[in-house]
């Protein structure tokens, strides 16, 4: 079956621009997390939804970050005022609820120039 | 902090020999422990994973080793194979606020001659 899909594969902007990444989770996986990989730092991880419960936005680095979850589903993650220490993979994973596997997507490449 | 702390960073080994990588932990919260492998360009994917209330687990060739009192586990791959060069992350969650999120150690990298 289709797994977890993220959008844009790549993505290059400006210092400053603000910018969106999409994430389709698998069908019917109600948990749905945003890590970020970066060379210095690893995997982070960012924020993380799960059904209808507020989302846990601890990892978020700063209010810059933002990311919703519509309808159970798609997710966006939005940096604003983009900073060059914002460049890294940004990755999207999913699972049937928080006690089961996570499922990660292939993750959006964000550059800043 | 470093929740997960994984060695080597990188790792060399011959076609057919043992592939081994190390993780440890401090908070004892922690109920699961899986690895991910990771390609260039691609995302991690779920390799095999352990709960503490077993020592061991094994899958085809990889095998998790667990000490829940040293608070330690290993991924051990057998008769490693050119195919299995990636990057390994081992990774942990628990029960409480932190239920579902997953610390990550820092990764190896693993090059299989032929």
């Amino acid at each position: 079956g289709a797994g977890v899909s993220q959008s844009p594969s790549n993505k290059v902007t400006e210092k400053g621009k603000d910018v969106e990444l999409r994430c389709d989770p698998i069908s019917g996986h109600t948990a749905l997390y945003w890590y970020r990989q970066s060379l210095g730092q690893g995997l982070e991880f960012l924020i993380y939804f799960q059904g209808n419960s507020a989302p846990d936005k601890s990892g978020l680095p700063s209010d810059r970050f933002s990311a919703e979850r519509t309808g159970g589903s798609v997710s966006t993650l939005t940096i604003q005022r983009t900073q060059q220490e914002d460049s890294a993979v940004y990755l999207c994973a999913s699972s049937p609820d928080r006690y089961q596997p996570q499922h990660f997507g292939d993750g959006t490449r964000l550059s800043i120039l | 902090q470093q929740q997960v702390k994984q060695s080597p960073q990188s790792l060399i080994v011959q076609k057919g020999g043992i592939s081994i990588i190390n993780c440890a932990y401090e908070n004892t919260a922690f109920d699961y422990f899986p690895w991910y492998q990771q390609f260039p360009g691609k995302g991690p994917a779920l390799l095999i994973a352990i709960r503490p209330d077993v020592s061991e687990k094994k899958e085809g060739r990889f095998t998790i080793s667990f000490n829940k009192s040293a608070k330690q586990f290993s991924l051990h791959i057998m008769d490693s194979q050119p195919g299995d060069s990636a990057t390994y992350f081992c990774a942990a969650s628990g029960r409480g606020s932190t239920l579902g999120r997953l610390y990550f150690g820092r990764g190896t990298q693993l090059t299989v001659w032929p």
